[in-house]
């Protein structure tokens, strides 16, 4: 069974910070991966997709790779802002319909 | 922009009564998903349909029955309300058929409270 960890749970900087969101996988057979961010009582919104096939996507101050073979993502985020402070989830997917959410990563960004 | 709608924000229902979220999506996704997120527990799916009068069981669908009539509409359905039921439950849906499918899209939430 597909198990999806993100670390840190909770993460606080200060403005202007590059940070670095970590997404771990132990089922490395995978088709995509999406990365969303969640603001408090709202449902998610979809940052990025990664295909098996690409090692990275990028939009804007966000840059997602993907590491099949070690069971790894990250989402690096540039020079942060505070509208960053989210929850930020990572979904993998396997080979069937349904996903695999991680926990989340909770971040601050403090002006 | 695909847009996901969901009928209400925030409900509040008692025990008992029997509860009906809409979902539509203006995509024309093939796939639709429900899912209930908690603390600690994090999202969990609990019905998604590939197709029209489709539908599978996900982890955790005691309890809730779905309807997908039309492409655009899914319906989640609690029979008998519980309090355990009170949560935050999210729709989604995404492009593809079989394997293949694509980015998944959320709508904005329903918080039901059920008292």
């Amino acid at each position: 069974k597909q198990e999806v960890t993100q670390i840190p749970a909770a993460l606080s900087v200060p403005e202007g910070e590059n940070l670095v969101l970590n997404c771990s996988f132990t089922d490395s057979a995978i088709y995509n991966l999406q990365w969303f961010r969640q603001d408090p009582g709202k449902g998610l919104t979809s940052l990025l997709l990664i295909q098996s096939s690409q090692r990275e996507q990028t939009s804007g101050r966000l840059n997602a790779s993907l590491d099949k073979s070690s069971g790894r993502s990250t989402l690096y985020i540039a020079a942060s802002q505070p509208g960053d402070s989210a929850t930020y989830l990572c979904a993998v997917r396997r080979g069937s319909y349904i996903p695999t959410f991680g926990r989340g990563t909770s971040l601050i960004v403090h002006p | 922009d695909v847009k996901v709608t969901q009928s209400s924000r925030y409900l509040v229902k008692r025990t008992g009564e029997k509860v009906f979220l809409e979902c539509v999506q203006d995509m024309d996704h093939e796939n639709m998903f429900w899912y209930r997120q908690d603390p600690g527990l994090g999202l969990r799916l609990i019905y998604f349909s590939y197709d029209v009068k489709m539908k599978e069981k996900g982890d955790i669908p005691e309890g809730y029955s779905v309807s997908r009539e039309k492409k655009e509409r899914f319906s989640l359905i609690l029979e008998s309300a519980s309090t355990n039921q009170t949560s935050m439950y999210l729709c989604a849906s995404s492009s593809g058929r079989g394997m293949s499918y694509n980015e998944q899209f959320f709508g904005p939430g329903t918080r039901l409270t059920v008292l």
